[in-house]
């Protein structure tokens, strides 16, 4: 049974440009929510996406968007990069409602 | 707002000693409260979850954890501490349905 998957595991990107990350949920779970962690820093909820529709959101700008296609896979979509966007950002997949989180390797976001 | 504490950076302890990585949280209502492992380079690992019953819980690899509602802790305890329990560790709190709120993480380091 295959975990959670991301890809790419390692992005390098400038400023202003823009980054589309991707995230295949665990076999069954049709729930899939998005985090950043910075270095040296807890993972930060960005939104969470169930249906194909965004349910939840953190304080993220709308730089910051997502999509859900029908297979439950998702993808991260930031827009004008900053340095600041620089961290690992880690897909989590669960059953609705249910709350165990399962979380993918992550993908290392560096902007220049 | 909700918001979880690990109050220690970095916790240090001996191979085959006791091990203790406190959390405090601050929430309202009854959440439901997680324990994360992360090794480097990695994304987080379940490692167990209390949400009613029972203050004790026991997760893999020989963790377990104590709730305590009066004093809004759960700590993360293990009998006897190996080297490869050396990693980044994360409370996190939540509630049906919602997002996670994480701690900031705490070093633990198994000295042989």
């Amino acid at each position: 049974d295959a975990g959670v998957t991301q890809s790419p595991t390692h992005l390098i990107k400038t400023r202003g440009q823009q980054v589309t990350l991707r995230c295949s949920p665990k076999s069954g779970h049709d729930t899939v929510s998005w985090y950043q962690q910075a270095l040296g820093q807890g993972p930060q909820f960005i939104f969470q996406y169930y249906e194909e529709e965004e349910r939840q959101r953190g304080n993220f700008p709308d730089r910051f968007s997502g999509h859900q296609f029908p297979n439950y896979s998702s993808e991260l979509n930031v827009n004008a990069l900053l340095l600041g966007d620089s961290a690992l950002y880690l897909c989590a997949s669960s059953l609705p409602g249910v709350e165990t989180q399962y979380f993918g390797p992550g993908t290392r976001l560096l902007v220049l | 707002a909700q918001s979880v504490a690990q109050p220690e950076d970095q916790v240090n302890v001996a191979e085959g000693n006791p091990l203790t990585v406190k959390c405090t949280y601050s929430v309202s209502g009854n959440p439901y409260l997680f324990w994360y492992v992360q090794y480097p380079n990695r994304g987080l690992q379940f490692l167990l979850k209390y949400i009613t019953g029972d203050n004790l819980v026991k997760g893999s690899y020989g963790f377990e954890a104590e709730f305590n509602k009066s004093q809004t802790s759960f700590h993360l305890k293990k009998p006897s501490a190996l080297v490869s329990d050396s990693a980044l560790y994360f409370c996190a709190v939540g509630f049906y349905g919602q997002n996670f709120v994480f701690g900031p993480g705490t070093r633990l380091s198994v000295l042989p």
